[in-house]
This record gives structure tokens, C-alpha cells and sequence, in this order.
């Protein structure tokens, strides 16, 4: 069973809108929370990262907000742009990466 | 300025065939993995090599085997091809042992018939 639970499996948005990813955890020893981004055809690559001692950590539209009581944390996609359709997952690393399921963004233009 | 290279790029094999899946990577990394990715289930590791000349079970080791031949290549050996390997493959690399920011191959999309 998957350790990090990734939700919606899928979102259409409006150019310049907002996108929400979210994702859950059980094993608080994880230690690093990556987001990747897939373009089709190609591999994951490293969009964000954010260590369980920060609650937020922004990069140009993109931010993660980690909340760690509750085990949670989400991908924010600031003015959502037609560029940004992909498919996004969330990890967590302890002693590997593990993946959630994948969420596939598309941006309306 | 190649990265991680996989090949091939597709593949399609009958059941109970064998074949090798090949990855390099030419970025001087330490750590090499191999991942297959399924709809609705993600990545789930396969095998990886923390460094050169060690080798271990990730999530899903089963009718795999692996090989790292030097510090550039990793291979994925399939002995005997099921339908459930369907899927496409990735090999990763990256500089220390589960590093988040690690390379990713192009993919190999795999079909077994």
C-alpha cells in the first residue's frame, strides 16, 4: 500500500487559476517531502522540497504548505498557466523516496 | 550533456521471454535506481545501488534482477517477462543515497503479451 496518499487523481483548471494538490502521511519519520513534476514522455523531475520543521516554502508560483499535526501537505500552482499541465506527485523520503499516486493537471487556456 | 539515458525506449515481449533493460548516467552520481510507474500507483522502486558495487530490494523486487556494471550503468534484467510487467520503466541517479533530487531517464515502455 502506498505510503504518501495523493489527492484528486486529477484537475482541470482555468488559466490563471489555482491549483490544489493534497497529500497525506502516516510515518513521521519521513524527513524530506519532494513534489515532482511529469511532462508526458518524459521523467519526473524535482519541482519543490520542504523538510517537516517548515510550514511553507515558496518558489516563484509554486508553494508547498506542510502541516504537520495533521500529516498533511499540498502543492499550491499560483495563476495556473498552460505550461503547468502535467502530472504532479508528492513524496516523502525516510530511507527511499516513496511516491503518491499522481495527480494530472490540465490548464485551460 | 545526456544525463541518465535508457534504452530501449519501447519494448514489447511474449511471455516467458528475457531481456535487459539499460540505463547510464554520466553526471559522476553514487546512487542509481530503477522504478516502475503503473497508473494510479505512482513510482514504486524496484531495485537501487547506493554506490558502485552494492545492490538492494526496493518496494517491488520480484522477477527482477539487477546489475550495476560500473559507476555510469545499472541494469534491470526481466528472466522470464509476465503481463504484469507491463509498464514503463525509469532509471534515476542521483548524487547520495535516496536523493530527492534525482536525474530520470527518458522511460522504457515496456509491453508484455
Amino acid at each position: 500500500q502506498q505510503q504518501v496518499k495523493q489527492s484528486p487523481q486529477s484537475l482541470i483548471v482555468q488559466k490563471g487559476g489555482i491549483s490544489i494538490i493534497n497529500c497525506a502521511y502516516e510515518n513521521t519519520a519521513f524527513d524530506y517531502f519532494p513534489w515532482y513534476q511529469q511532462f508526458p514522455g518524459k521523467g519526473p523531475a524535482l519541482l519543490i522540497a520542504i523538510r517537516p520543521d517548515v510550514s511553507e516554502k515558496k518558489e516563484g508560483r509554486f508553494t508547498i504548505s506542510f502541516n504537520k499535526s495533521a500529516k498533511q501537505f499540498s502543492l499550491h500552482i499560483m495563476d495556473s498557466q498552460p505550461g503547468d499541465s502535467a502530472t504532479y506527485f508528492c513524496a516523502a523520503r525516510l530511507n527511499q523516496i516513496s511516491f503518491g499516486a499522481g495527480t494530472t493537471v490540465t490548464v485551460r487556456a | 550533456n545526456a544525463g541518465v539515458t535508457q534504452t530501449p525506449k519501447f519494448q514489447v515481449l511474449k511471455t516467458g521471454q528475457s531481456m535487459t533493460l539499460q540505463c547510464a548516467q554520466d553526471m559522476n552520481h553514487n546512487s542509481m535506481y530503477w522504478y516502475r510507474q503503473d497508473p494510479g500507483m505512482g513510482l514504486r522502486l524496484i531495485y537501487y545501488s547506493a554506490s558502485e558495487g552494492t545492490t538492494d530490494k526496493g518496494e517491488v523486487p520480484n522477477g527482477y534482477n539487477v546489475s550495476r556494471l560500473n559507476k555510469r550503468e545499472f541494469s534491470l534484467r526481466l528472466e522470464s517477462a509476465a503481463p504484469s510487467q507491463t509498464s514503463v520503466y525509469f532509471c534515476a541517479s542521483s548524487v547520495g543515497q535516496a536523493g530527492v533530487d534525482a536525474f530520470f531517464g527518458q522511460g522504457t515502455r515496456l509491453t508484455v503479451v
